[in-house]
């Protein structure tokens, strides 16, 4: 089982819509979670931290529910912009090091 | 600050030749990790160093790779004999703490 999973997509959704991604993490002991974004033919960037309690930046929401571990990320209002790949990340428990999922891919289209 | 540098961007090579990638950090990091992303396996970490150690390299796949950081401003990894099934594109982040990463752009490896 990877450490780290998500739904590829791609989600192909118009401008203005809302859109989840969701994320499963395997190590119970993990101890931070980040959203990275990527874009097409670019390096990673950290898009926001995942806090316990459910924390918001603008358009996108992230939440964390450890006992299930599981990660989820909501975008409202979708923007053309907002086109990329979604990376869920994890870090801590039995590693010191981020792990990285394989990505979930959004399209937002006029 | 130019961020986290890496040469080159782009590498064409014939397999069983040497290849060397090159990474400069930010300044006052003292993390850093080299990764290697694929469309099958997406990102995985290679190797990283603490204060120019490495501290782990169980990613690295076998004997043909090797990573080295002779001081703070500067690591390498290198492949060879390459192979094509190496053909991806390597990053390399740095680090003020172990996860506030910042990759650089990447360097697209093809071996043919």
């Amino acid at each position: 089982r990877k450490e780290v999973e998500q739904d590829p997509g791609p989600f192909n959704v118009p401008e203005g819509a809302t859109v989840a991604f969701n994320c499963t993490y395997s190590n119970s002991a993990s101890q931070s979670f980040f959203w990275y974004r990527q874009d097409c033919r670019k390096e990673p960037k950290l898009l926001m931290s995942v806090y316990s309690s459910g924390n918001e930046d603008g358009r996108f929401t992230a939440q964390l529910n450890r006992a299930s571990q599981y990660i989820s990320l909501l975008i409202r209002d979708s923007k053309l912009s907002d086109s990329a790949t979604y990376l869920c990340v994890v870090f801590g428990g039995s590693t010191d090091k981020l792990i990285f999922g394989t990505g979930t891919r959004l399209q937002v289209f006029p | 600050d130019a961020g986290v540098i890496q040469s080159p961007r782009h590498e064409v090579t014939e397999m069983g030749q040497e290849v060397t990638l090159r990474c400069k950090p930010i300044s006052g990091h003292d993390y850093l990790f080299w990764y290697r992303q694929t469309m099958m396996r997406g990102l995985e970490l290679l190797i990283y160093f603490n204060n120019n150690v490495p501290i782990d390299d169980s990613g690295m796949p076998e004997d043909r790779f090797s990573a080295k950081m002779p001081n703070a401003s500067f690591s390498t990894l290198k492949i060879q004999p390459s192979e094509p099934r190496d053909s991806a594109v390597y990053f390399c982040a740095s680090s003020g703490t172990p996860y506030g990463y910042t990759f650089g752009s990447g360097t697209r490896l093809t071996v043919v």
